[in-house]
């Protein structure tokens, strides 16, 4: 059985970075996507990567600010998101695509707040 | 890319049959069947409750239905409970290989 296991909660100030991790327990090769939610919003797609991790797909809102990657090695994703404003604070899922997100991280809070 | 629009909420109350639409372009919601739904309770992550339109995973209620037609997809949730009040989006693949998310409904057991 799968499970995204996501990395705690942050804090940052604008303009910094934050690299956000999801292990997958129970490996396979699979897409993963990231979603992002802020709070009372709903929820807002942000990219993929492809099960070995060779290629990537981003959301137009993202484009220059979002790096996903995988360790395969250690069965790890991470969403890093550069450029912060507190716009970007939400909560940020990992979920696995099958076609559709049949599995999901709990999600970790980044607070964007000088 | 944006998002598909969904009614801001629906309530109904139990016993009673609710339908959320999801409308999109005839370039993600019209073009695939790649269509699915999740339920989302306040603080949780969301859950599939129905996938490529119409088919309903593993231990969810038959009460959950999709559908689709044209630029449109629909959930219905027939015999509403109590545990139904939550928020629902639906999801789609695109034509640039990106997916979107409906606005959002907020389904309110009366």
């Amino acid at each position: 059985q799968v499970q995204l296991v996501q990395s705690g909660a942050e804090v940052r100030k604008p303009g910094a970075s934050v690299k956000v991790s999801c292990k997958s327990v129970g490996y396979n090769p699979y897409y993963m996507h990231w979603v992002r939610q802020a709070p009372g919003q709903g929820l807002e797609w942000m990219g993929w990567i492809s099960p070995h991790g060779g290629e990537t797909k981003y959301a137009q809102n993202f484009q220059g600010r979002l790096t996903l990657a995988r360790d395969t090695s250690i069965t790890t994703d991470y969403m890093e998101l550069s450029g912060l404003t507190s716009d970007d604070t939400a909560v940020y899922y990992c979920a696995k695509e099958n076609l559709y997100y049949d599995l999901w991280g709990r999600g970790t809070l980044v607070t964007v707040s000088s | 890319q944006s998002a598909a629009t969904q009614p801001a909420s629906v309530s109904g109350s139990p016993g009673q049959s609710i339908t959320i639409s999801c409308t999109g372009t005839s370039s993600d919601v019209g073009a695939y069947k790649y269509v699915s739904w999740y339920q989302q309770y306040p603080g949780k992550a969301p859950k599939l409750i129905i996938y490529e339109v119409s088919n309903r995973p593993s231990g969810v209620s038959d009460r959950f239905s999709g559908s689709k037609s044209g630029n449109t997809a629909s959930l219905t949730i027939s015999e509403l409970q109590a545990e139904d009040e939550a928020d629902y989006y639906c999801s789609s693949h695109t034509s640039t290989h990106t997916r979107v998310f409906g606005t959002g409904t907020k389904v309110t057991v009366l």
